[in-house]
């Protein structure tokens, strides 16, 4: 079956702590994004690839870093610069950037400090 | 840029009533609009999309929506809710004239429906 995997399902970060969370997707599509969601708020976008080897900051970039040196896998790193870390993370890809195109999701990753 | 605003945080509704989850959204330009449906712990899931032609669109579900440009609405309905309806629902944009990664997304309508 194609889709979109995230792993792990639960995370926890220590004080100071850099996590990464995986995102891979066997669904040919060229372009990836991530997404945070926080309670009572829409998604925000963190960072998106449009192509492998090429990746934008979105709206809330900050303490976030990413790579995509693979078509299929875009893993997203929370650096210990990332104040407020605790949140629901989505990863979600389409065919193409354009804009025409839906985004498909994966099942998340939680994100808990201790 | 463009923007979204789900009007109802909540609505709760009694199982085989009908339901309308109301989106606005605000833009200069040509927009595609898309509704979301979100199960607890779960990613999201394509609803619906408009992206040119009727403005009546049929989704999954039994849900579907109408595109009202002059209202700039695309508020979502279904006649009959059956109780597996029980989600978070967003509405989302996107600016005719960007690419994908400018999709905004409301902050949600949580929909509870009881027996």
């Amino acid at each position: 079956d194609g889709g979109i995997t995230q792993s792990p399902k639960y995370l926890f970060r220590k004080e100071g702590q850099n996590v990464t969370l995986s995102c891979e997707q066997n669904l040919n599509h060229d372009a990836m994004y991530w997404y945070r969601q926080d309670p009572g708020q829409g998604l925000r976008l963190i960072y998106y690839s449009q192509i492998v080897n090429d990746f934008q900051k979105g709206d809330i970039a900050e303490g976030y870093s990413v790579s995509r040196e693979k078509k299929e896998s875009f893993p997203l790193t929370v650096t210990s610069a990332q104040k407020n870390p605790t949140a629901f993370y989505l990863c979600a890809s389409s065919l193409s950037p354009r804009n025409r195109e839906t985004q498909y999701f994966g099942p998340g990753t939680r994100l808990l400090v201790l | 840029a463009q923007s979204v605003t789900q009007l109802d945080s909540q609505v709760p509704v009694f199982e085989e009533a009908p339901v309308e989850l109301r989106c606005n959204y605000s833009s200069s330009v040509s927009v595609y609009l898309f509704w979301y449906v979100q199960y607890p712990n779960q990613g999201l899931q394509l609803l619906l999309k408009y992206l040119s032609g009727s403005t009546l669109v049929k989704g999954i579900n039994g849900f579907e929506a109408e595109f009202n440009k002059s209202q700039t609405s695309f508020h979502l309905r279904k006649p009959s809710v059956h109780i597996s309806d029980t989600a978070e629902y967003f509405c989302a944009v996107l600016s005719g004239l960007y690419n994908n990664n400018d999709m905004r997304f409301g902050a949600g309508t949580r929909l509870t429906v009881k027996p």
